[in-house]
């Protein structure tokens, strides 16, 4: 079955106490990304990654760093998790897009994992 | 600030109803847009795309696109408790190498048996 995972589902942590959350999918995307969702601001990027070894910042980037080192998956680490990244964050992943070549390979459909909500108190 | 909105609602209709929902988008140059559903707690999920001007119908569903209005609507017909959900509307944007979502921040539907 084709799905991207996350774990953990939930989480509850304390301030400072480094953690990771990972990603993973099935279907040979290049493109994958993570997103927090918050009341009243919606979904909004936190990084990307284009295909293996390459990443860059989305739109709210700070406090959190990712990797990906292999094309199927894509941690998000938090180095020291304050209290304003409680949140419910998605990891998702598309073909990467393609443009002239016929195909129509776009990061547009986007598959989302089924989301970690984590609490840092 | 490239920008998309929807009415966040709740919008309320009963069961066998059409239910519509609309957005419009600030990108003058989007070529594609996106409906995705999101029930509570959980994931969006895509049930409609629109690349041209005019209606696409999907089953139950039919979006329809006036790229010289920037807007697009979703119509969802004979609605169902199941229909019950946040409705996002999404438009892609080019930024550098990122060809990310620019995301409404969704239409609440309530379908009242």
């Amino acid at each position: 079955e084709a799905q991207v995972t996350q774990n953990p589902r939930y989480l509850i942590t304390v301030t400072g106490k480094k953690l990771t959350v990972t990603c993973s999918q099935n279907m040979n995307h290049e493109y994958m990304s993570w997103y927090r969702q918050d009341p009243g601001l919606g979904l909004r990027q936190i990084y990307y990654s284009m295909n293996v070894e390459v990443t860059d910042k989305g739109d709210v980037p700070e406090g959190y760093k990712v990797s990906r080192k292999e094309k199927r998956n894509f941690p998000l680490i938090l180095e020291s998790p304050s209290p304003n990244q409680t949140s419910l964050y998605f990891c998702a992943s598309s073909f990467r897009f393609v443009r002239g070549s016929g195909q129509q390979a776009s990061t547009d459909t986007q598959y989302f994992g089924p989301g970690t909500r984590l609490t840092v108190l | 600030q490239k920008e998309v909105e929807q009415n966040s609602g709740p919008l309320s209709v009963p069961e066998g109803a059409i239910a519509s929902l609309n957005c419009t988008y600030s990108d003058r140059v989007s070529q594609s847009f996106f409906w995705y559903r999101q029930y509570s707690g959980k994931s969006p999920e895509l049930i409609m795309s629109i690349y041209s001007n005019g209606d696409k119908e999907d089953g139950r569903f039919t979006a329809q696109l006036n790229k010289a209005s920037q807007y697009v609507s979703l119509l969802i017909r004979d609605s169902q408790p199941s229909d019950s959900a946040t409705y996002l509307c999404a438009v892609p944007l080019a930024a550098g190498n990122n060809r990310k979502l620019i995301w409404g921040l969704g239409t609440s539907l309530a379908v009242n048996p």
